[in-house]
């Protein structure tokens, strides 16, 4: 079976800091990995994947993650944050199987300091 | 545009109703889901379907019913049996997994909220 668990609910980090929002995996095969966020009320808007090219992965709005089988992770980063990064942040795994579905980390709600 | 569409954007329910949500993909994905999200509990799968005229079960099927009578089409029935029903309920779609070189993202609706009143 595979899983993903996002640690922290809650991270706020002062405009123009670095953006360190943590996943980490589980599966028994190799995983596609995604990065979701959500504004309010809103669907979820997808940032980035990997899907096993190249392990660092860059997105929209200035985010990267990368892909570190060894720690079974999956961080986004951005260097410097901006007001309008405030939003929650889902990380997604699923893999080939025509049975899989994709599975969704809780959400981590970012909070940006002025 | 492609896209994946939700109605109606509000639904208002009264105790021991069922109701019915809406959801339309004109992207020709063979998989659609239906997730409902509360506060601090993330994403929580209710219903997928692969393909037309089949379905399964997700983690909190119970109180719900889906059906998958075409394509593009994958309404959620809300029923009395539900006992919290209020909250969030989203939908996506995504192309079929089987090749590993096909997008495997999922697409998302803009979201159905759902109050019993």
């Amino acid at each position: 079976a595979q899983s993903v668990t996002q640690l922290g609910s809650h991270v706020s980090v002062s405009e123009g800091a670095l953006v360190l929002l943590r996943c980490n995996y589980s599966s028994s095969v190799p995983p596609y990995l995604f990065w979701y966020v959500q504004y309010p009320n809103q669907g979820l808007q997808l940032l980035l994947k990997y899907t096993s090219a190249a392990t660092l992965v860059k997105g929209i709005n200035g985010f990267e993650a990368e892909f570190k089988k060894s720690e079974t992770s999956f961080h986004l980063t951005k260097p410097s944050a901006h007001m309008r990064d405030a939003a929650e942040y889902f990380c997604a795994v699923s893999r080939m199987n025509r049975d899989d579905k994709i599975i969704f980390g809780k959400g981590t709600r970012l909070h940006i300091l002025p | 545009d492609g896209g994946i569409t939700q109605s109606p954007k509000y639904l208002f329910r009264k105790e021991g109703q069922n109701v019915t949500l809406s959801c339309e993909q004109n992207l020709n994905h063979d998989a659609m889901y239906w997730y409902r999200q509360d506060p601090g509990q993330g994403l929580r799968l209710i219903y997928y379907s692969q393909i037309v005229n089949d379905f399964q079960k997700g983690d909190i099927a119970e109180g719900y019913s889906v059906s998958r009578e075409k394509k593009e089409s994958f309404p959620l029935t809300v029923t009395s049996a539900q006992k919290n029903p209020t909250a969030f309920y989203l939908c996506a779609s995504s192309e079929d997994r089987f090749d590993a070189t096909m997008n495997t993202e999922a697409f998302f609706g803009q979201g159905t909220r759902l109050t019993v009143v």
